[in-house]
């Protein structure tokens, strides 16, 4: 079962703030997040274990609500380069499927000048 | 170099003829998955294997068959390709030993079934 992202796509202007949304109906054991520019593989961000864990990628930074099963992503001051599809990979923690992924949709964001 | 090596980058076959989309990895990794990318549906896992032998189903495994004799190989077979299977594959893999890792990608493979 994919996990549920929103928005599907967000439009901002350099220096504006984002935040995407990943959203669960399993228990968690992890979330990945990852960028992907279009046509080419999917790129690592961050990895989030633990229940409210914060974790920072220059200006790029994420949480974990481990009880509410999502994550967000955080972009602030976006630039140009941050376009790209946005993915959320979630870990479960039950069901002896622990190391493997399973992505969302994506969120597709474009930074315009 | 670490790396994730699909092949080929790109294919455009016939409807019925049997193809193989290689996936080889150099970081002894046990964990190794396929997805497939369509536009508005992200990336939806076919199959992944947990180590060498150990291969079980994804979100969509029908017409598609995977192998896993190898640590470092985990081939995708298509035995009778299909228009719906057009489609962009990603093959990735990582680590479980130490757990909490990020999986490596391949390049990804074009698909083009007419």
């Amino acid at each position: 079962q994919q996990p549920v992202q929103s928005p599907q796509a967000v439009i901002l202007r350099e220096g504006e703030d984002a935040v995407i949304n990943c959203s669960s109906s399993k228990a968690l054991y992890s979330v990945h997040w990852y960028r992907q520019k279009h046509g080419e593989a999917p790129v690592f961000l961050m990895i989030l274990l633990k229940g409210g864990e914060q974790k920072g990628h220059d200006k790029i930074s994420a949480s974990f609500n481990e009880k509410k099963q999502q994550s967000s992503l955080y972009l602030t001051a976006s630039q140009l380069s941050y376009s790209g599809t946005y993915f959320c990979g979630t870990e479960w923690k039950y069901g002896g499927s622990q190391g493997n992924l399973i992505f969302g949709k994506g969120t597709k964001l474009s930074v315009k000048p | 170099e670490a790396q994730v090596t699909q092949n080929p980058r790109y294919l455009i076959t016939v409807t019925g003829k049997k193809l193989t989309v290689t996936c080889s990895q150099n970081m002894n990794h046990e964990y190794m998955s396929w997805y497939r990318q369509d536009p508005g549906l992200g990336l939806r896992q076919i199959y992944y294997s947990m180590n060498v032998e150990v291969t079980d189903k994804g979100d969509v495994p029908e017409g598609y068959k995977v192998s896993r004799k190898e640590k470092r190989n985990f081939p995708l077979i298509l035995e009778s390709p299909s228009p719906n299977q057009t489609s962009l594959y990603f093959c990735a893999s990582s680590t479980i030993r130490t757990g909490n890792q990020p999986q490596h990608f391949g390049d990804g493979t074009r698909l083009s079934i007419l």
